[in-house]
């Protein structure tokens, strides 16, 4: 019953470090998004693909980069970090086609830009 | 753009009781589901109910329907019977038939009260 799981659970990083959170799924979903969670802002998509070797710009990219070279997993990448990337991330996941569908979450990735 | 609007304060709810959430959005688009989202403390996102938005009755999953009025762009959530585990933030998000983005509100808490 894995779902959509995201590593690092928590991460904290100095201004200027790269990092990459790894998002997996097992449900053999075609499309796959990460947004961010900020107080009082709700969840804000950053990027998202609609399969292998797709990616696209969501409403607040700059700063991101991702891939998805497998099916199954979606990276999204932080160059070099910035205290304003300091948020809560969510990968989520779901078939394509079914307008009805909603997002499979993962947990949540804490990352901490010091 | 589409937008989502969750305006209400925190609410506090009497246990056993029912609360309304208030969701409004805006697009030009006729063909699009409306979703709702619960993120208790622990964090995760929990599905909890869809409407499209050519269902002709209002969506019911459980404790939990949906107050769909069209005309007024209005899909609000309506909890019967509150209890204890429903004390969680929740969120209206709306995707456009054709679009792959699930736009999100900014939430609204609710705390339910013994």
């Amino acid at each position: 019953n894995a779902g959509v799981t995201q590593t690092p659970k928590f991460r904290v990083l100095k201004t200027g470090q790269s990092m990459t959170l790894l998002c997996a799924q097992d449900m053999n979903h075609e499309y796959m998004y990460w947004y961010r969670q900020d107080p009082g802002m709700g969840l804000r998509l950053i990027h998202y693909s609609v399969g292998e070797g797709t990616t696209a710009k969501g409403e607040v990219p700059d700063g991101y980069n991702v891939s998805r070279l497998k099916k199954q997993n979606f990276l999204l990448g932080l160059e070099s970090a910035a205290p304003s990337q300091t948020s809560v991330y969510f990968c989520a996941s779901r078939t394509a086609g079914d307008y009805t569908g909603e997002l499979f979450f993962g947990e949540g990735s804490r990352l901490t830009v010091l | 753009a589409q937008k989502i609007t969750q305006t209400q304060p925190g609410m506090f709810v009497q246990e056993k009781e029912a609360v309304t959430l208030d969701c409004t959005y805006d697009t030009s688009d006729p063909s699009y589901g409306l979703f709702w989202y619960k993120q208790p403390s622990s964090g995760e996102m929990i599905f909890l109910i869809y409407q499209g938005s050519y269902d002709q009755q209002n969506a019911t999953e459980g404790r939990y329907s949906l107050n769909f009025q069209k005309a007024r762009k209005s899909a609000n959530l309506v909890i019967s019977a509150s209890q204890l585990g429903d004390s969680a933030m929740y969120f209206c998000a709306m995707r456009r038939y054709g679009n792959n983005r699930l736009a999100f509100g900014k939430g609204n808490q609710v705390v339910v009260i013994p």
